[in-house]
C-alpha cells in the first residue's frame, strides 16, 4: 500500500484557517486520496475524498497538487470541536477489500 | 450521512469470558465491514475484513480462533472475542461501506474492552 506522510502534531489557534498537510509521493495514478478524523474515544469521521481536482464541502477543502504527490486539507475557521487527530489515507480505486490503513496522523490542538 | 452503530459502547469482563461485539448498518446495506483495533495513543489497526456470507479475511498475525467474525446479513457484523485476557483490552471499532460505493467508509462508534 502507497504510504502517507504527516506531522504528527499542529497547532491552530480558533477561528482561523489551518492547512494540513500530506506527502504520498508513490501514490499510484488510481490511489484516491482520503481524509478522517478522529476525535477522543470516538470512531473516526469522514471528511473528506478527492482524486485529481480541488474538492469542498461542508466540512472542508481538499488541495491536491498537481503531481498528486501531496495534497492539504483546509479547515476554513477552526472551532475548538476540530481538535482531533487527522489521518491521510490512499485508496485504491474501487479496490478488491476497499479497507483503509491508517497512519499515525496529525494530531491538531485549537487554542481559543 | 450513513450511519454505523456499535454495541456495547463500553464492556468489562472478566479474563477467561468471551465477549460479543456488534455492528450495525442502520440505513444502508453493507456487502463488507471491517473491524479494527486501536491501543491507547495509537493508531487504528485493520483485524479483519467481514465479508456477508462468506469467511472473513484476517491481516497478519490476528488469531482467527480468538476472534471470531460473524457477517449473517447485509446490516450485521459481529465480533467475538474469545478467551479474552487483559492484553485484548483495547478499543473495538468496526465500519462499513454503502454497497457498490467506493466512496467513504463510515465508522462505528468503537467499543472499549477492559479485561480484568
Amino acid at each position: 500500500d502507497a504510504k502517507t506522510t504527516q506531522p504528527n502534531s499542529m497547532e491552530s489557534n480558533e477561528e482561523e484557517p489551518v492547512h494540513l498537510p500530506c506527502n504520498h509521493s508513490t501514490i499510484s495514478g488510481t490511489d484516491y486520496i482520503h481524509w478522517y478524523r478522529q476525535l477522543p474515544s470516538q470512531g473516526p469521521e469522514y471528511v473528506i475524498h478527492g482524486l485529481t481536482s480541488n474538492v469542498n464541502n461542508r466540512m472542508a477543502s481538499l488541495a491536491i497538487a498537481e503531481d498528486r504527490k501531496s495534497s492539504t486539507l483546509i479547515l476554513h475557521r477552526a472551532t475548538l470541536r476540530d481538535a482531533a487527530v487527522y489521518y491521510c489515507i490512499l485508496s485504491p480505486r474501487g479496490g478488491s477489500q476497499g479497507n483503509l490503513i491508517f497512519g499515525k496522523g496529525t494530531k491538531l490542538s485549537v487554542k481559543p | 450521512g450513513a450511519v454505523v452503530s456499535q454495541h456495547p459502547s463500553r464492556v468489562i469482563c472478566k479474563s477467561g469470558t468471551s465477549v460479543k461485539i456488534e455492528c450495525r448498518s442502520l440505513d444502508f446495506q453493507a456487502t463488507t465491514m471491517f473491524w479494527y483495533r486501536q491501543f491507547p495513543k495509537q493508531s487504528l489497526m485493520l483485524m479483519a475484513t467481514s465479508n456477508e456470507g462468506s469467511k472473513a479475511t484476517y491481516e497478519q498475525g490476528v488469531e482467527k480462533d480468538k476472534f471470531l467474525i460473524n457477517h449473517a446479513s447485509l446490516t450485521l457484523s459481529t465480533l467475538t472475542v474469545t478467551s479474552a485476557h487483559p492484553e485484548d483490552s483495547s478499543f473495538y471499532i468496526c465500519s462499513a461501506r454503502v454497497r457498490y460505493s467506493t466512496g467513504e467508509l463510515f465508522f462505528g462508534e468503537g467499543s472499549r474492552l477492559t479485561v480484568l
